[in-house]
């Protein structure tokens, strides 16, 4: 158990649609980390948060947004789903210079 | 184009077998780190390199970071069917920076 949680496990919604994601770092990480996984493209890096504000981004499509609470909780919001969408949505916290990365157990997003 | 790449990307082996996995990059990382992912899970770390030649031991793998700190690669003796998993090489180039990973190696055990 890495101690970072993450819901839901599985979400199988419609084209269109839009969801969000949670994400619960472990206790006194700062930073959430949000990747994409596919079949075909391997971990992909979205955004990155460090303590509320934006501090990296990466692939992220403009219909994606993510958020970082007061509280250091994380929501990945993606809208007008595609089916192209569908992968292992993953967060992921981290303390340290290293970079060391401590991942959440997924979600994984069905687009039907 | 990918800034890691890592071959072999699959391999299949028989138990007791040794491994050798291969993270490349023309660029210079001020750290690597390697993960181990299990299917419907999330990666899992293994080890992290920072000196360029460093050599650290995990039980039956050995990990190297290359002397110019561009390339690392991960062995494994007398491979077990628990070794079974995707390998993700990933790299920082700038303290605090973002991870960059590799497209992983699928590596199945076979008893």
């Amino acid at each position: 158990d890495s101690g970072v949680t993450q819901t839901p496990k599985h979400l199988i919604t419609a084209t269109g649609q839009r969801v969000t994601l949670r994400c619960s770092p472990r206790s006194g990480d700062l930073s959430v980390y949000w990747y994409q996984q596919s079949l075909d493209q391997g971990l992909q890096f979205l955004i990155q948060y460090y303590n509320g504000e934006e501090r990296a981004k990466g692939n992220i499509l403009e219909r994606f947004s993510a958020q970082q609470f007061p509280d250091l909780h994380s929501e990945l919001n993606l809208s007008s789903l595609e089916l192209g969408d569908s992968a292992l949505y993953f967060c992921a916290s981290s303390v340290g210079r290293l970079n060391e990365q401590f991942f959440g157990p997924g979600t994984r997003l069905t687009v039907l | 184009t990918q800034l890691l790449e890592q071959s072999p990307q699959f391999l299949s082996i028989q138990e007791g077998e040794n491994l050798t996995v291969y993270c490349n990059s023309s660029s210079v990382f001020s750290s690597l780190q390697w993960y181990r992912q299990e299917p419907g899970e999330g990666p899992v770390l293994l080890v992290t390199v920072v000196t360029g030649g460093e050599v650290k031991k995990l039980k039956r793998l050995t990990f190297q970071f290359g002397d110019a700190r561009k390339d690392s690669s991960l062995h494994i003796t007398a491979a077990q069917p628990g070794d079974t998993g995707l390998y993700l090489c990933a790299g920082v180039k700038n303290q605090g920076g973002k991870l960059i990973f590799g497209q992983g190696t699928e590596l199945s055990v076979k008893p």
